[in-house]
């Protein structure tokens, strides 16, 4: 899982809550990414950001929401507006000069109550 | 889409023997990768294969393009029960972030 942490492991949301997944990396890594993966799907990207205090929708950024404050940290949150966020929620890095590999974290798990 | 589709979707071998999943694609690429993702993990970069590349070879795994037939396979030699798991294509095309498969899971029986 290389330099990248998530927590928590395993998170549990009440209706109608915001909850925030972390994720830091310690690779001096310029862009992070956030991607969602249901049962036996693969990942589809929730958003990415490729230099601090700057971040991009992916193809599902609809009840999630972002923030890029320090180079090593890129923080999501799930809110109130996301119907269905139990899934399996990975965050990735990749160097400036390595664009094209990710490296990623051990993932949080995000279960509803 | 431009997302890659692994075929099988699962496969069982048995230990020592080899284990070739496939990928396509529906667009031109820039380069193609492969991750590994064991149970309830992240995933691991496996290797990449550029779209001007026909074949690449990292340890016990071999890589193959055809950009002909938007096409990629995954060969594991010599396979070992460590390497159960899902593998995914990755695909990249221009600037444009990573599009992903949806996986073959391996199992390999000691």
């Amino acid at each position: 899982d290389g330099g990248i942490t998530q927590s928590p492991k395993y998170l549990f949301r009440k209706e109608g809550q915001n909850v925030t997944l972390s994720c830091e990396q310690n690779l001096n890594h310029d862009a992070m990414y956030w991607y969602r993966q249901d049962p036996g799907q693969g990942l589809r990207l929730i958003y990415y950001s490729q230099i601090v205090n700057d971040f991009q929708k992916g193809d599902i950024a609809e009840g999630y929401s972002v923030s890029r404050e320090k180079k090593e940290s890129f923080p999501l949150t799930v809110t109130s507006a996301q119907k269905n966020p139990t899934a399996f929620y990975l965050c990735a890095s990749s160097s400036q000069t390595t664009w094209e590999t990710q490296y990623f974290g051990p993932g949080t798990r995000l279960l509803v109550l | 889409s431009q997302q890659g589709e692994e075929d099988p979707q699962a496969l069982s071998i048995q230990e020592g023997e080899n284990a070739t999943m496939n990928c396509s694609y529906k667009t031109s690429i820039n380069n193609l990768q492969w991750y590994r993702q064991n149970s309830g993990r992240g995933l691991v970069h496996l290797i990449l294969i550029r779209s001007n590349e026909r074949e690449k070879h990292s340890g016990r795994l071999r890589v193959t393009l055809d950009t002909s037939k938007k096409s990629s396979s995954l060969l594991i030699t010599a396979s070992r029960a460590a390497d159960t798991a899902s593998y995914f294509c990755a695909t990249r095309a221009g600037a444009n972030n990573l599009f992903f498969g949806t996986g073959t899971r391996l199992t390999v029986i000691p």
